[in-house]
């Protein structure tokens, strides 16, 4: 079975520019989260999804993120206008159950990289 | 003061040892524990669920404190294959689906 999958896993940006990172979570996982590691810093929550709906968007830092789910399957992160302290590694995870109930299964990030 | 709290370490151990990790949370009604490992540039991993009455997979033993509001995790008899970094990670009481991470603890384990 195929596990969470990221696309790109490394995007080189200026500031400014947007970017929108994808995620394919597994199959017939309902929840689909969006977290985020800085440098030097703990992975931090961004956005829970359940199917296509937002369950928690409270770890979003700006309205320059926006992240959708449209039919309940893959998930998109766009950041518009990108920023030099957006650089990180921006994890997707999903999970059948919530994710306090089980694991999470997380994907192998995607680095971006703001110059 | 951060949520979840850990000594990122790097503890260098050899083969053969035995290291233990320890973690402390701030919210007390948090209700959910785990310990993730993430190998350099991979992505976090579940290693084990932490239970209240401590919980044991193989060569690792997980325990949980409330009242002290305490994680630990023992590894025994090191191997190399368990260098990684550590993470603690815990549910907020609303179960909303969001975890809260530690920075992760680092362990090197020499030959």
């Amino acid at each position: 079975e195929a596990g969470v999958t990221q696309f790109p896993s490394h995007s080189v940006i200026e500031k400014g520019q947007t970017v929108t990172l994808r995620c394919d979570p597994i199959s017939g996982h309902d929840n689909l989260y969006w977290y985020r590691r800085v440098m030097g810093k703990e992975i931090k929550f961004l956005l829970h999804f359940v199917k296509e709906s937002k369950q928690d968007e409270s770890g979003m830092p700006n309205n320059r993120f926006l992240a959708e789910r449209t039919g309940g399957t893959y998930s998109t992160l766009k950041v518009q206008p990108a920023e030099l302290e957006d650089s990180g590694v921006y994890f997707c995870a999903s999970s059948h159950f919530l994710a306090g109930d089980g694991e999470l299964f997380f994907g192998e990030g995607s680095r971006l990289t703001v110059l | 003061r951060k949520e979840v709290e850990q000594d990122p370490g790097p503890f260098n151990v050899p083969e053969g040892a035995t290291v233990a990790f320890n973690c402390t949370y701030s919210n007390s009604a948090s209700q959910s524990f785990f310990w993730y490992r993430q190998d350099c540039r991979k992505e976090p991993k579940l290693l084990m669920s932490v239970y209240s009455s401590g919980n044991e997979d193989g060569r690792f033993t997980a325990q949980l404190n409330r009242a002290s509001q305490y994680i630990s995790l023992l590894i025994r008899d090191s191997k190399l294959s368990d260098s990684a970094t550590y993470l603690c990670v815990v549910n907020l009481p609303s179960n909303t689906g969001k975890l809260i991470f530690g920075q992760g603890t680092t362990l090197q384990v020499k030959p």
